[in-house]
């Protein structure tokens, strides 16, 4: 089935590493999205994309960074993660404006 | 940009009882609105979703409502049962091609 899938599921890391969590899609969407969801605060934007030349920072973007190296991979990096990037984090994909999004499975990370 | 209010945040029902969750939104050029369920440990899935220029649809036990005079949408679940126990997220879509959504509402069940 046509779908969005991010990886790693979970992540522990140490507070200064660099990391990076992808999204692969099948969907064939031009649109992609990075939202991390805190309790209490629903989803907030990071960063969007609508093709591979196109990226947008959204509410966010501080301390973070993507890359979209294909249609289909739409890639998260923490530069230098801390503590209160703690959350958990989903790619989601769109066919177009006034169009439901489709989420990825998620990536739990913990940064200590 | 977009904001987008959304109420209560806690909701218990007893099963069979009917959930209302109401949400607002400030820019007057949204024109879509989805509905979003979420399990615990599961990604937010779409339930159903309403455009502008309508100001009602169901689907089965659920159904969604606009105002766009007053910048409100609600979401209906009539004959609640466990299973709709979840976090629900309203999200409007302006011409900032973006979805925002609400802070979300955990929906419990009671048997």
């Amino acid at each position: 089935d046509a779908d969005v899938t991010q990886t790693p599921r979970n992540r522990i890391t140490k507070t200064g590493k660099r990391i990076m969590l992808e999204c692969s899609q099948t969907k064939g969407h031009d649109r992609m999205y990075w939202y991390r969801q805190d309790p209490g605060l629903g989803l907030q934007l990071i960063y969007y994309s609508f093709d591979v030349k196109d990226i947008n920072k959204g509410e966010i973007s501080d301390g973070y960074s993507v890359s979209r190296q294909a249609q289909a991979k739409f890639s998260l990096s923490l530069e230098s993660a801390i503590p209160n990037q703690t959350a958990l984090y989903f790619c989601a994909t769109s066919e177009g404006s006034n169009y439901g999004y489709t989420f990825g499975s998620g990536t739990r990370l913990t940064v200590v | 940009g977009e904001n987008v209010e959304q109420h209560p945040s806690t909701l218990s029902v007893q099963e069979g009882d009917s959930a209302v969750i109401k949400c607002t939104y400030s820019d007057s050029a949204s024109n879509y609105f989805p509905w979003y369920k979420q399990e615990l440990g599961k990604r937010p899935q779409l339930i159903i979703d309403i455009r502008s220029n309508v100001g009602e649809k169901k689907d089965q036990r659920i159904a969604v409502t606009l105002n766009k005079t007053a910048k409100h949408f609600s979401l209906h679940i009539t004959e609640t049962q466990p299973e709709d126990s979840a976090v629900y997220f309203c999200a409007a879509h302006a011409n900032d091609y973006k979805l925002s959504f609400g802070a979300g509402t955990t929906v419990t069940v009671r048997a």
